[in-house]
């Protein structure tokens, strides 16, 4: 079975500064998909970013990146330009082609933005 | 536009009542899913269905129960609530052909008394 690794249960950043969220991984298939996903006090699940396993290429979208390193098995987050509205737990999130696609959650980190 | 919905998004209940959470999606979606959300263990899987008359168990599945009659509805029964059971549920949806996620309802708190 597939597990999610966050080993940072709480980060805090300045206002304009940036910060990387770690993620770890462990999975015996090659291909899968990777995810981040922000959880803002609302409660709602909103995709950051997301990776595929045999792209090398890391993925950007704004001011978020990933830096995925298959071999190591890591997928960090990083967030530059830190937001007011950034401040929300973030999940990794595992998702393999065998068992269904099921998406496996790491525990999360729960991110402050200070002013 | 298509979307998944949660009701109640609070509920307060009592130990031993039977309580059914409500997921209706509109996405047309054959997969989906109930999770729960506890602090420090993320979200961890407690159902999932892959179409009509299907359903799985997922990791932490004692105690819940649920059924798919249809493609829209998928319920979620806790039996005989406990205190253990306190927590945020989230129902998810795929159209399991593509590497996109979930699409997610936006929860269900849910606290046994």
């Amino acid at each position: 079975a597939q597990t999610v690794t966050q080993s940072q249960p709480e980060m805090s950043v300045q206002e304009a500064e940036t910060v990387t969220l770690s993620c770890t991984y462990d999975t015996s298939e090659n291909n899968y998909y990777l995810f981040w996903y922000k959880q803002p006090p609302s409660r709602q699940m909103i995709l950051v970013i997301r990776q595929e396993a045999y792209k090398q290429q890391n993925a950007t979208e704004n001011r978020f990146s990933v830096n995925f390193q298959k071999a190591a098995k890591s997928f960090s987050l990083k967030i530059s330009d830190s937001q007011l509205g950034d401040t929300a737990m973030y999940f990794c999130a595992f998702q393999g082609n065998n068992a269904g696609n099921m998406l496996t959650f790491g525990g999360g980190t729960r991110l402050m933005v200070k002013p | 536009d298509a979307e998944i919905t949660q009701s109640p998004r609070h509920k307060i209940t009592e130990t031993g009542r039977q309580v059914t959470l409500a997921c209706h999606q509109t996405w047309n979606h054959n997969n989906m899913f109930w999770y729960r959300q506890d602090l420090g263990h993320g979200l961890r899987l407690i159902h999932y269905s892959y179409g009509v008359h299907d359903t799985n168990k997922g990791e932490v599945s004692d105690g819940y129960s649920v059924s798919r009659s249809n493609t829209e509805d998928l319920p979620l029964t806790l039996e005989s609530a406990a205190s253990s059971q306190t927590s945020v549920y989230f129902c998810a949806s795929s159209d399991g052909g593509t590497a996109y996620g979930y699409t997610f309802g936006s929860g269900t708190r849910l606290t046994v008394v």
